[in-house]
Protein backbone atom coordinates (compact mmCIF):
# COMPACT_ATOMS: atom_id res chain seq x y z
CA UNK A 1 0.00 0.00 0.00
CA UNK A 2 1.06 3.82 -0.37
CA UNK A 3 3.23 4.89 2.55
CA UNK A 4 4.82 8.39 3.28
CA UNK A 5 8.28 8.29 5.54
CA UNK A 6 9.34 11.86 6.71
CA UNK A 7 12.55 12.50 9.26
CA UNK A 8 12.07 12.32 12.60
CA UNK A 9 11.97 15.22 15.18
CA UNK A 10 12.23 17.72 16.71
CA UNK A 11 14.23 19.44 14.17
CA UNK A 12 15.41 22.87 15.95
CA UNK A 13 17.32 25.86 14.32
CA UNK A 14 17.95 29.50 14.65
CA UNK A 15 16.33 32.30 13.25
CA UNK A 16 17.19 32.98 9.36
CA UNK A 17 19.13 28.96 9.59
CA UNK A 18 18.10 27.11 6.36
CA UNK A 19 15.70 24.64 6.70
CA UNK A 20 15.05 20.87 4.97
CA UNK A 21 12.42 18.49 5.90
CA UNK A 22 13.19 14.76 4.39
CA UNK A 23 10.08 12.98 2.69
CA UNK A 24 9.89 10.51 0.99
CA UNK A 25 7.10 7.97 -0.44
CA UNK A 26 5.57 4.90 -2.32
CA UNK A 27 2.86 4.34 -4.12
CA UNK A 28 1.56 2.37 -6.83
CA UNK A 29 -0.34 5.17 -9.06
CA UNK A 30 0.25 8.94 -9.56
CA UNK A 31 0.11 10.46 -6.28
CA UNK A 32 -0.84 14.05 -5.63
CA UNK A 33 1.72 15.07 -2.83
CA UNK A 34 1.41 18.15 -0.19
CA UNK A 35 2.53 19.59 2.84
CA UNK A 36 0.33 20.12 5.94
CA UNK A 37 1.67 22.72 8.86
CA UNK A 38 -0.45 22.54 11.63
CA UNK A 39 0.70 25.75 14.50
CA UNK A 40 0.17 25.09 18.18
CA UNK A 41 -3.47 24.53 19.02
CA UNK A 42 -5.24 24.40 15.53
CA UNK A 43 -5.79 21.79 13.06
CA UNK A 44 -4.30 21.58 10.07
CA UNK A 45 -3.73 23.54 7.18
CA UNK A 46 -2.40 22.83 3.59
CA UNK A 47 1.11 24.30 3.10
CA UNK A 48 1.91 23.85 -0.42
CA UNK A 49 0.89 20.60 -2.79
CA UNK A 50 2.61 19.57 -6.27
CA UNK A 51 0.20 17.13 -8.55
CA UNK A 52 2.54 15.69 -11.15
CA UNK A 53 6.29 15.29 -11.45
CA UNK A 54 8.96 17.48 -11.22
CA UNK A 55 5.90 19.93 -10.26
CA UNK A 56 7.38 22.71 -7.46
CA UNK A 57 4.89 23.85 -5.33
CA UNK A 58 5.62 26.93 -2.92
CA UNK A 59 4.15 29.05 -0.47
CA UNK A 60 4.98 31.10 2.32
CA UNK A 61 9.12 30.78 1.17
CA UNK A 62 8.75 27.23 1.66
CA UNK A 63 9.04 25.29 -1.48
CA UNK A 64 8.85 21.31 -2.22
CA UNK A 65 9.83 19.27 -5.81
CA UNK A 66 7.90 16.32 -6.40
CA UNK A 67 11.08 14.06 -7.75
CA UNK A 68 9.47 10.99 -9.16
CA UNK A 69 12.88 9.24 -10.02
CA UNK A 70 13.81 9.85 -6.06
CA UNK A 71 10.39 9.38 -5.23
CA UNK A 72 10.59 12.14 -2.65
CA UNK A 73 9.01 15.76 -1.75
CA UNK A 74 11.59 17.15 0.26
CA UNK A 75 10.53 20.66 2.16
CA UNK A 76 13.28 23.87 2.29
CA UNK A 77 12.82 27.14 3.17
CA UNK A 78 15.67 29.42 2.79
CA UNK A 79 15.63 31.73 6.02
CA UNK A 80 13.48 30.62 8.67
CA UNK A 81 11.48 32.69 11.11
CA UNK A 82 10.22 32.00 14.81
CA UNK A 83 6.65 31.88 14.13
CA UNK A 84 7.64 29.01 11.54
CA UNK A 85 7.84 26.95 14.56
CA UNK A 86 4.75 23.82 14.13
CA UNK A 87 4.21 20.37 13.32
CA UNK A 88 4.68 19.74 9.67
CA UNK A 89 3.44 16.33 8.00
CA UNK A 90 4.04 15.30 4.70
CA UNK A 91 1.30 13.60 2.80
CA UNK A 92 0.16 11.89 -0.48
CA UNK A 93 -3.21 11.56 -2.07
CA UNK A 94 -3.70 9.23 -5.30
CA UNK A 95 -7.10 9.35 -6.51
CA UNK A 96 -6.96 6.31 -8.82
CA UNK A 97 -6.63 4.64 -5.96
CA UNK A 98 -7.82 4.56 -2.40
CA UNK A 99 -9.39 8.04 -1.65
CA UNK A 100 -7.84 8.05 2.08
CA UNK A 101 -4.93 10.45 1.57
CA UNK A 102 -1.80 8.80 3.32
CA UNK A 103 0.21 10.98 6.23
CA UNK A 104 3.19 10.65 7.50
CA UNK A 105 4.04 11.11 11.48
CA UNK A 106 4.88 15.11 11.35
CA UNK A 107 7.75 16.88 11.75
CA UNK A 108 8.19 19.22 15.16
CA UNK A 109 10.33 22.35 13.72
CA UNK A 110 11.49 24.81 16.84
CA UNK A 111 13.28 27.87 16.00
CA UNK A 112 14.95 29.52 18.49
CA UNK A 113 15.44 33.59 18.11
CA UNK B 1 -19.59 28.87 7.27
CA UNK B 2 -16.18 28.70 5.34
CA UNK B 3 -14.20 26.15 7.03
CA UNK B 4 -14.69 22.71 8.49
CA UNK B 5 -16.44 23.30 12.11
CA UNK B 6 -16.18 20.54 15.02
CA UNK B 7 -17.97 20.79 18.54
CA UNK B 8 -17.43 20.83 20.79
CA UNK B 9 -13.56 22.24 20.70
CA UNK B 10 -13.06 20.56 24.45
CA UNK B 11 -14.33 17.76 26.24
CA UNK B 12 -13.96 16.34 29.75
CA UNK B 13 -15.22 13.36 30.72
CA UNK B 14 -15.33 10.35 33.27
CA UNK B 15 -14.27 6.94 31.98
CA UNK B 16 -17.44 4.93 31.15
CA UNK B 17 -19.34 7.68 29.75
CA UNK B 18 -20.63 8.22 26.12
CA UNK B 19 -19.41 11.18 24.39
CA UNK B 20 -19.95 12.68 20.49
CA UNK B 21 -18.19 14.87 18.56
CA UNK B 22 -19.90 17.12 15.62
CA UNK B 23 -18.18 17.84 12.47
CA UNK B 24 -19.96 20.21 9.94
CA UNK B 25 -17.55 19.99 6.48
CA UNK B 26 -17.80 22.55 3.91
CA UNK B 27 -20.95 23.06 1.86
CA UNK B 28 -20.59 20.36 -1.39
CA UNK B 29 -17.65 18.65 0.21
CA UNK B 30 -18.52 14.93 -0.88
CA UNK B 31 -16.10 12.91 1.26
CA UNK B 32 -15.80 13.10 5.11
CA UNK B 33 -12.98 12.09 7.09
CA UNK B 34 -11.98 11.38 10.83
CA UNK B 35 -8.46 11.34 12.16
CA UNK B 36 -7.30 10.90 15.95
CA UNK B 37 -3.88 12.68 16.87
CA UNK B 38 -2.93 11.40 20.38
CA UNK B 39 0.20 13.90 21.82
CA UNK B 40 3.22 13.88 20.10
CA UNK B 41 1.41 11.51 17.73
CA UNK B 42 1.07 11.43 14.10
CA UNK B 43 -2.49 11.39 12.23
CA UNK B 44 -4.45 8.03 12.45
CA UNK B 45 -7.03 7.60 10.42
CA UNK B 46 -10.65 6.09 12.06
CA UNK B 47 -13.41 6.36 9.02
CA UNK B 48 -13.77 7.87 6.03
CA UNK B 49 -17.08 8.81 4.35
CA UNK B 50 -18.45 9.56 0.56
CA UNK B 51 -22.01 11.09 0.85
CA UNK B 52 -23.21 9.32 3.83
CA UNK B 53 -21.83 5.89 3.21
CA UNK B 54 -18.56 4.78 4.92
CA UNK B 55 -16.94 2.40 2.05
CA UNK B 56 -13.86 2.33 4.98
CA UNK B 57 -14.24 1.92 8.53
CA UNK B 58 -11.12 -0.11 9.34
CA UNK B 59 -9.38 2.92 11.07
CA UNK B 60 -11.79 2.70 13.94
CA UNK B 61 -10.23 0.84 17.19
CA UNK B 62 -12.83 -1.02 18.75
CA UNK B 63 -16.27 -1.52 18.32
CA UNK B 64 -17.06 1.66 21.03
CA UNK B 65 -16.54 3.93 18.27
CA UNK B 66 -19.17 4.92 15.37
CA UNK B 67 -19.84 7.57 13.12
CA UNK B 68 -22.63 8.55 10.97
CA UNK B 69 -23.17 10.69 8.49
CA UNK B 70 -26.12 12.22 7.56
CA UNK B 71 -27.62 14.76 4.54
CA UNK B 72 -24.21 14.21 2.90
CA UNK B 73 -23.04 17.01 5.36
CA UNK B 74 -22.74 16.73 9.07
CA UNK B 75 -21.04 13.88 10.53
CA UNK B 76 -21.17 12.80 14.29
CA UNK B 77 -18.39 9.98 15.75
CA UNK B 78 -19.55 8.67 19.00
CA UNK B 79 -17.47 6.68 21.74
CA UNK B 80 -19.52 4.81 24.12
CA UNK B 81 -17.98 3.66 27.79
CA UNK B 82 -14.67 5.80 27.03
CA UNK B 83 -11.65 4.64 28.08
CA UNK B 84 -8.36 7.01 29.08
CA UNK B 85 -6.65 5.44 26.18
CA UNK B 86 -9.21 7.42 24.23
CA UNK B 87 -8.06 11.05 25.25
CA UNK B 88 -6.88 12.48 22.00
CA UNK B 89 -7.87 15.47 19.60
CA UNK B 90 -10.29 14.35 17.44
CA UNK B 91 -9.88 15.86 13.93
CA UNK B 92 -12.66 15.83 11.01
CA UNK B 93 -11.49 16.77 7.09
CA UNK B 94 -13.68 16.95 4.32
CA UNK B 95 -12.58 17.22 0.80
CA UNK B 96 -13.96 17.30 -2.96
CA UNK B 97 -13.72 14.06 -4.76
CA UNK B 98 -14.93 14.72 -8.01
CA UNK B 99 -13.62 16.39 -11.25
CA UNK B 100 -10.29 17.95 -10.78
CA UNK B 101 -9.59 17.50 -7.49
CA UNK B 102 -6.05 17.13 -6.26
CA UNK B 103 -6.94 15.33 -2.66
CA UNK B 104 -6.35 18.45 -0.41
CA UNK B 105 -8.26 18.04 2.93
CA UNK B 106 -9.93 20.95 4.36
CA UNK B 107 -9.25 20.26 8.45
CA UNK B 108 -11.44 21.56 11.49
CA UNK B 109 -9.20 22.91 14.73
CA UNK B 110 -9.56 19.36 16.22
CA UNK B 111 -11.67 18.26 19.35
CA UNK B 112 -10.06 17.65 22.29
CA UNK B 113 -11.28 15.14 24.22
CA UNK B 114 -10.11 14.09 28.22
CA UNK B 115 -10.93 10.90 29.76
CA UNK B 116 -10.40 11.14 33.75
Amino acid sequence: GDSVTQMEGPVTLSEEAFLTINCTYTATGYPSLFWYVQYPGEGLQLLLKATKADDKGSNKGFEATYRKETTSFHLEKGSVQVSDSAVYFCALSDLRGSYIPTFGRGTSLIVHP
Amino acid sequence: GAGVSQSPSNKVTEKGKDVELRCDPISGHTALYWYRQSLGQGLEFLIYFQGNSAPDKSGLPSDRFSAERTGGSVSTLTIQRTQQEDSAVYLCASSLVEGMNTGELFFGEGSRLTVL
